[in-house]
């Protein structure tokens, strides 16, 4: 099984700050496969990007997500008031997903 | 527009099952899988597994195999989630999410939850 690390834990930041948000797979994993989710309290997730880059309808293009093999990265360019929730990654391999703990984005 | 709605909440005892189903509209069921993630009280996304809309093809995460088993009724478009011998650790909120398998195996629409609370 494919474990997945998000750092930091929790990010603390202001509102127009940039967020930076890492997700280390411990073996590499397709790019084709690799999600990350928005959630906020009392609420579902929400898709934000799919195949590690491309926003999912209705996504702000503030919110871009980059890498491969094992390391993945999404960022928020400007943080809006609204960008303030839970982040999770996922990957699909072996006909199996896997999420990682989540990076919390909270008002500094 | 898309949608999955789920069935409400469910309270019950250590040893018992429970069964959420999830109601798709809005598209062609069978084109899509649906997949199962659930989230304890404070706790992160944990998924289940998934089911094919199309021809019933299921693949469950090993630590619940024996335990879930996922169904779907293609004549009212809706999935099935059914799970037994309930532990206190059980207790979470149930998601449904359409999965898009061709391409980029994500999940892009969410049912609202289902909480089920297992306590004796």
């Amino acid at each position: 099984e494919i474990v997945l690390t998000q750092s930091p834990g929790t990010l603390s930041l202001s509102p127009g700050e940039r967020a930076t948000l890492s997700c280390r797979a411990s073996q590499s994993v397709s790019s084709s496969y690799l999600a990350w989710y928005q959630q906020k309290p009392g609420q579902a997730p929400r898709l934000l990007i799919y195949g590690a880059s491309s926003r999912a309808t209705g996504i702000p293009d503030r919110f871009s997500g980059s890498g491969s093999g094992t390391d993945f990265t999404l960022t928020i360019s400007r943080l809006e008031p609204e960008d303030f929730a839970v982040y999770y990654c996922q990957q699909y391999g072996s006909s199996q997903f896997t999420f990682g703990p989540g990076t919390k984005v909270d008002i500094k | 527009q898309v949608q999955l709605v789920q069935s409400g909440a469910e309270v019950k005892k250590p040893g018992a099952s429970v069964k959420v189903s999830c109601k798709a509209s809005g598209y062609t069921f069978t084109s899509y899988g649906i997949s199962w993630v659930r989230q304890a009280p404070g706790q992160g996304l944990e998924w289940m597994g998934w089911i094919s809309a199309y021809n019933g093809n299921t693949n469950y995460a090993q630590k619940l195999q024996g335990r879930v088993t996922m169904t779907t009724d293609t004549s009212t478009s809706t999935a099935y989630m059914e799970l037994r011998s309930l532990r206190s650790d059980d207790t979470a909120v149930y998601y449904c999410a359409r999965w898009v398998y061709s391409g980029s195996s994500s999940f892009d629409y969410w049912g609202q939850g289902t909480l089920v609370t297992v306590s004796s």
